[in-house]
């Protein structure tokens, strides 16, 4: 099974401010790599697939990049809506989730 | 629009079953595949298996296999997710979510079913 880890597991980040997730697989997975926004008591959103490819509606300031192993998530210009946790999905191999990075207020 | 709207919180003993339910609409239901995946309080997302609500082909994950069975009403353009011998590890929310890319790609989902499994 390939294991997805998270850095850092909180970001503490002022509106306005960018913010920069990473991801990391056990193996290669190409660029077989999504990204999911979760707010509380909420589903998850697809933001980004294919490792850099927005899904419908989702904004500009979301952008994705990497490939094999080593995968970010960067959130140009934090907007109040975008405090929430953000997870790493491989669907390379199988499929497995990432534990989460929690987007914070500072 | 696109929604799927999930059956509401169960509370079960352990050893019975629970089937949670997934009714979709705002889209044609038998063009692609419907997921389940659940979240342990605490705990990663985890992928328990698939339908294709058109021809009704399943997958499931080694984990769950022989646990879990996932089926489809075409003409209630519903999804349904079976689980049973709960035992409390069980507990989790349990969401549905549709792929239209046939490589895993959830791009939409149900607000989520609360399962507890509790004596």
């Amino acid at each position: 099974e390939i294991v997805m880890t998270q850095s850092p597991a909180t970001l503490s980040v002022s509106p306005g401010e960018r913010a920069t997730l990473s991801c990391r697989a056990s193996q290669s997975v190409g660029s077989n790599l999504a990204w999911y926004q979760q707010k509380p008591g909420q589903a998850p959103r697809l933001l980004i697939y294919g490792a850099s490819t927005r899904a419908t509606g989702i904004p500009a300031r979301f952008s994705g990049s990497g490939s094999g192993t080593e995968f970010t998530l960067t959130i140009s210009s934090l907007l109040s809506e975008d405090f929430a946790v953000y997870y790493c999905h491989q669907y390379h191999s199988g499929t497995t989730f990432g534990p989460g990075t929690k987007v914070d207020i500072k | 629009q696109v929604q799927f709207v999930q059956s509401g919180a169960e509370v079960n003993k352990p050893g019975a079953s629970v089937k949670v339910s997934c009714k979709a609409s705002g889209y044609t239901f038998t063009r692609y595949t419907i997921h389940w995946v659940r979240q342990a309080p605490g705990q990663r997302l985890e992928w328990m298996g698939w339908i294709h609500a058109g021809n009704g082909a399943t997958e499931y994950s080694q984990k769950f296999q022989g646990r879990v069975t996932i089926t489809r009403d075409t003409f209630a353009s519903t999804a349904y997710m079976e689980l049973s011998r709960l035992r409390s590890e069980d507990t989790a929310m349990y969401y549905c979510a549709r792929d239209t890319s046939g490589y895993f790609v959830f791009d939409y989902w149900g607000q989520g079913t609360l399962v507890t499994v509790s004596s």
